[in-house]
């Protein structure tokens, strides 16, 4: 079970707007930045955001990273059928020294 | 083109050892650190370990610390993992992964991976 905790699925029709959401403690998203990947079926994870709220060049503003306290969330605006995929939060973990990955969410464009 | 390829993965019999390997083109591998994350099937990511930009500091996860050991090659521009006394669980895609912060780190951003090779342990 991961110490980032994030809900197994989410689902909304295109043009909605969705959130994922990602929840750890004091150790891990408390004191360290978060980031966000997407996974489309079959292929390597894609870096979506970094650093709670940076976007990579290349990425939509569609997607957008918040943090407060020990939780963060992705936002997806105008959601698209290619916006189907799996999502990921990460962060270091003070107390592991190492880094953990939430258990992901499946989207699903309905 | 950056690109990260690994290779070196197969089918090992539990309690066995493999070498898996990245060569990274297209920048100055010397100027990153890099990870590996891996993938069981069908399951989330899961980071393994890292290296800085001249291997003085890595780091590992619970589940792999004292059986596998990270090391790089920076005239050779690879990333290697060594991987002993492995386990069923260790069944899994490994991806290596660029960090973002540049060189003296390995947990940032992973800003570039590689497509993965698959290791399976399985008697």
């Amino acid at each position: 079970q991961s110490v980032l905790t994030q809900p197994p699925s989410a689902s909304g029709t295109p043009g909605q707007r969705v959130t994922i959401s990602c929840s750890g403690s004091s150790s891990n998203i408390g004191s360290n930045y978060v980031y966000w990947y997407q996974q489309l079926p079959g292929t390597a994870p894609k870096l979506l955001i970094y650093r709670n709220n940076q976007r990579p060049s290349g990425v939509p503003d569609r997607f957008s990273g918040s943090k407060s306290g020990t939780s963060a969330s992705l936002a997806i605006s105008g959601l698209r059928s290619e916006d189907e995929a799996d999502y990921y939060c990460a962060a270091w973990d003070d107390s592991l020294s190492g880094a953990l990955f939430g258990g992901g969410t499946k989207l699903t464009v309905l | 083109e950056v690109q990260l390829v690994e290779s070196g993965g197969g089918v090992v019999r539990p309690g066995g050892s493999l070498r898996l390997s990245c060569a990274a083109s297209g920048f100055t591998f010397d100027d990153y650190g890099m990870s590996w994350v891996r993938q069981a099937p069908g399951k989330g990511l899961e980071w393994v370990s890292g290296i800085n930009w001249n291997g003085g500091s890595t780091g590992y996860a619970d589940s792999v610390k004292g059986r596998f050991t990270i090391s790089r090659d920076n005239a050779k521009n690879s990333l290697y993992l060594q991987m002993n006394s492995l386990r069923a669980e260790d069944t899994a895609l490994y991806h290596c992964a660029r960090v973002y912060c540049g060189g003296d780190c390995y947990f940032d951003a992973f800003d570039i991976w590689g497509q993965g090779t698959m290791v399976t342990v399985s008697s």
